[in-house]
């Protein structure tokens, strides 16, 4: 499977910051995923990232609060724009395992806390 | 779109007896079904999928059913051991814009006491 590596590992932030969290993939995918998860819940889709065009996002989620980069076929950023306590949470990137399955590998997450 | 329910939120089995958690959806579109264990302070990690073809998987201790008619699938873990205690999220998958998008159910606890 993919090695998937996220930086930064975590973070503590002032609210009305942004931070940028960075994925990086060991091969070239076409698809790459943003996911929350808050506080002892469940994962939630983001949005989507294509390289090449602009990403789709969720019901909930828009551009101008999680701008979402993807310069190539291994790399992909999310940014947490103008954030607030209620954005402390882990963000995770996925990738599809492979380009003929259905299966998608998690990242190690980025634990961001917002004071 | 796709919603996934899950219970129960939370399992406590003797060590040794089995756990069995189960989820169901509300889209007949989705096609792919997996569940992943997330340890605390780790990833989710992969340990079964199914696809809508299927019945029923195997993997040593670990099965999966669904039933597509009433739109509902469950994990069975038998002879539990204490490093089975984790999260487990069940999912469901379907093709959405040329891609899989994947909906989590809302996860359930599972404690196995030594």
């Amino acid at each position: 499977s993919a090695v998937i590596s996220q930086k930064p590992s975590r973070d503590i932030c002032q609210r009305g910051t942004s931070l940028t969290i960075q994925c990086q993939v060991d091969s070239q995918v076409t698809m790459m995923f943003w996911y929350r998860q808050q506080p002892g819940q469940s994962l939630t889709l983001i949005a989507t990232a294509n390289q090449g065009s602009e990403a789709t996002y969720e019901s909930g989620f828009v551009i101008d609060k999680f701008p979402i980069s993807r310069p190539n076929l291994t790399f992909s950023t999310l940014t947490v724009s103008n954030m607030s306590p209620e954005d402390s949470s882990i963000y995770l990137c996925s990738v599809p395992t492979s380009a003929t399955t259905d299966t998608q590998y998690f990242g190690p997450g980025t634990r961001l806390t917002v004071l | 779109g796709e919603n996934v329910e899950q219970h129960p939120s939370t399992l406590s089995v003797q060590e040794g007896d089995s756990a069995v958690i189960k989820c169901t959806y509300s889209d007949s579109a989705s096609n792919y079904f997996p569940w992943y264990k997330q340890e605390l302070g780790k990833r989710p990690q992969l340990i079964i999928d199914i696809r809508s073809n299927v019945g029923e998987k195997k993997d040593q201790r670990i099965a999966v059913t669904l039933n597509k008619t009433a739109k509902h699938f469950s994990l069975h873990i038998t002879e539990t051991q204490p490093e089975d205690s984790a999260v487990y999220f069940c999912a469901a998958s379907l093709n959405s814009g040329g891609y899989q998008k994947v909906t989590f159910g809302t996860g359930t606890k599972l404690q196995v006491i030594p």
